[in-house]
């Protein structure tokens, strides 16, 4: 079993420069969550999706900010446009519907100049 | 609003036990969660309390006591691979398994 794959891992972009985050769950599972990690603010739910479906996105920070799970196995999270405040590390994860534990990919490290 | 609190440090030595509370204030959720994330790494499941009461999984046990709004995470025999943060998380399984994290605590585990 490969995981959570997340990619690119590392992805430095200067302020106003489109990024695009990617993520293949784990085969099965039926939910996939957005998380963004800082110092400052933690480890931050930005939205979910079950059954490819987007249930909650409160956690979106704006409308720069958008995600899409066009089907099973594939997810974007896009930042346009993007602005040195974004840095940050961001998770994907993967569950099944009646799952306790969820399991996070590597991250993507992203930095905004 | 949903709010969980946890020391931010926690230090001790090879060997001895330590025990990190997470006090919330929040309703209508499924369980409380524990996750373990190493430096520079992804958090990882830890374990899971559904119920009121004491989940052992191994060196670590998970508590949990609704009617006091509190839980805990116990490592027993510390390592020093231990040496990482630990984020208590509220589960709301009905919400499709949504978790809310507290800001974690680091722990760090002398010789």
């Amino acid at each position: 079993d490969a995981g959570v794959i997340q990619s690119p891992r590392h992805e430095v972009t200067e302020m106003g420069q489109e990024v695009t985050l990617r993520c293949k769950p784990i085969s099965g599972h039926n939910s996939l969550f957005w998380y963004r990690q800082t110092m400052m603010r933690g480890l931050e739910l930005l939205i979910y999706f079950n059954n490819n479906v987007p249930i909650d996105d409160s956690g979106m920070p704006e409308d720069r900010f958008s995600a899409k799970m066009p089907n099973a196995s594939f997810s974007t999270l896009k930042i346009q446009p993007s602005e040195p405040r974004d840095s940050a590390v961001y998770f994907c994860a993967s569950s099944t519907s009646a799952g306790d534990e969820q399991f996070f990919g590597p991250g993507t490290r992203l930095t905004v100049l | 609003g949903q709010s969980l609190e946890q020391p931010s440090e926690v230090t001790a030595v090879e060997g001895a036990i330590v025990q990190i509370n997470c006090t919330y204030q929040t309703s209508g959720f499924y369980g409380l969660s524990w996750y373990q994330q190493h430096d520079g790494g992804a958090p990882t499941f830890l374990s899971y309390n559904a119920l009121d009461g004491l989940e052992e999984t191994g060196r670590f046990s998970s508590f949990l006591s609704r009617s006091d709004s509190y839980g805990y995470l116990l490592l027993q025999e510390l390592q020093m691979k231990d040496s990482a943060s630990y984020f208590c998380a509220v589960n709301y399984y009905n919400q499709g398994g949504k978790l809310i994290f507290g800001q974690g605590t680091e722990l760090s585990v002398k010789p």
